[in-house]
């Protein structure tokens, strides 16, 4: 079954203990990307990987770290937790490259919770 | 930046009435896509359906159906014959077909309640 997963889909921790939360997809696909979803304020994208090796920051990257090593796997790393990053947070992936609009596939979500 | 916009956040219609959801959009590009994404309580993000700023026909999937105003930039979801199934947040999104094709811009969502 195509799929996008994610570990852990619920996380509480505290403030400055660093997490990971793991993405992977079993589609091939070249693009992966991260978003946080808050209330009032719809999905943000964090970072994006459009193959191995290249990552770029989206529109919120501040706290986060990500890594493309291998094509399928698009962990997403907060090395010092803060409350403001108490979000819904989805990986999502696609294929890329002209002749778009290739469909997001988003992962099951990850509810994580700073104190 | 594009920015997307959902002006109701919260909109309830009778059990197998039509019901649409507004979504407005800024972007100076002439070619991009747009779509509606469905987020029931188990939180997935399910795409409900998509539309080409190049093709001026509106798309339809079953009960859903979009009114694409370019000119205006104006992309509303209409949902017939509402059932309770159809209760979610609903996203409107755009995506560009050019530079800027990474990311998915979001709107604010609109939650949406269906009353048996």
């Amino acid at each position: 079954e195509a799929q996008v997963t994610q570990n852990p889909r619920y996380l509480i921790t505290v403030t400055g203990k660093k997490l990971t939360v793991t993405c992977s997809q079993n589609m091939n696909h070249e693009y992966m990307s991260w978003y946080r979803q808050d209330p009032g304020l719809g999905l943000r994208q964090i970072y994006y990987s459009m193959n191995v090796e290249v990552t770029d920051k989206g529109d919120v990257p501040e706290g986060y770290k990500v890594s493309r090593k291998e094509k399928r796997n698009f962990p997403l790393i907060l090395e010092s937790p803060s409350p403001n990053q108490t979000s819904l947070y989805f990986c999502a992936s696609s294929l890329f490259g002209a002749g778009g609009p290739y469909e997001q596939y988003f992962g099951p979500g990850t509810r994580l919770t700073v104190t | 930046a594009q920015t997307v916009t959902q002006s109701q956040p919260e909109m309830s219609v009778q059990e197998a009435e039509t019901v649409t959801l507004s979504c407005t959009y800024d972007t100076s590009e002439s070619d991009y896509y747009l779509f509606w994404y469905k987020q029931p309580p188990s939180r997935q993000m399910i795409l409900v359906i998509r539309q080409e700023a190049y093709k001026q026909q509106n798309a339809t999937e079953n009960r859903f159906s979009v009114n694409f105003q370019k000119a205006a930039k104006s992309f509303s979801l209409k949902i017939s014959d509402s059932q309770l199934g159809d209760a979610a947040m609903y996203f409107c999104a755009y995506r560009s077909a050019g530079q800027g094709a990474q990311k998915l811009v979001f709107g604010q969502g609109t939650r949406l309640t269906i009353n048996p």
